[in-house]
């Protein structure tokens, strides 16, 4: 079965330096991951997604993952933290025939002056 | 592109009344579209996915009668909450996604209170 876990709950950084988010998966095959943001009271936008292409994705606002099969890992990265990227992170997978998404715990990263 | 609009973005409103909620595709065709619910603080669950012009699938434990799901058009579905309680009161996020398509493009919510 397909799964998702994200190691912290809560990460905090100061304005410009490098963010990490770490999600590990399971599945028994080579899946779909994905990483959504969602900003206070708002619903999810798409950050990017792997799809067995490129394993380094490349997303949107400076975001950046690396699938890596022998870790089971799609770790979210961004060289530089803004303010603006202060929100809830989700680390998704896509739960097999069914298409259903599975949804990590979710991430919370603060990002401090 | 892939832009997924939800009116209304909060209601408030009598226990006992209902309430519709609108999910629109603006700029694609939804084949499918999924409604899901989110506590404060907590990831989000999936109550149903609806196919254009078909029955929605609803998830284990979520009442279809009490959340009647419409998707009668590809470009809109609809969840009404019948009856509403001071417990149904959440935040509702739709998504939706076209034919042929994994992902899935959310809409902003849509926050109820029940009082």
């Amino acid at each position: 079965a397909q799964s998702v876990t994200q190691l912290d709950s809560h990460v905090s950084v100061s304005e410009g330096t490098p963010v990490l988010l770490r999600c590990n998966y399971s599945s028994s095959y080579s899946p779909s991951l994905f990483w959504y943001v969602q900003h206070p009271n708002k619903g999810l936008q798409l950050l990017l997604k792997y799809t067995s292409a490129a394993t380094l994705v490349k997303g949107i606002n400076g975001f950046e993952a690396e699938f890596k099969k022998s870790e089971t890992s799609f770790h979210l990265t961004k060289p530089s933290a803004h303010m603006s990227d202060a929100a809830e992170y989700f680390c998704v997978v896509i739960k097999g025939a069914t298409d259903k998404l599975i949804f990590g715990t979710g991430t919370r990263l603060q990002v401090f002056p | 592109g892939a832009v997924v609009s939800q009116h209304p973005s909060w209601v408030i409103c009598k226990s006992g009344t209902s309430v519709k909620i609108e999910c629109r595709s603006l700029d694609f065709q939804a084949t499918t579209m999924f409604w899901y619910r989110q506590f404060p603080k907590q990831s989000l669950m999936l109550m149903a996915t609806s196919n254009e012009g078909s029955k929605a699938t609803y998830e284990q434990g979520v009442e279809k009668d009490k959340f009647l799901i419409n998707h009668a058009s590809l470009t809109l579905s609809t969840l009404t909450v019948t009856s509403a309680h001071p417990e149904d009161s959440s935040f509702y996020i739709c998504s939706a996604r076209g034919d042929g398509e994994e992902t899935q493009y959310f809409g902003p919510g849509t926050r109820l209170l029940v009082l």
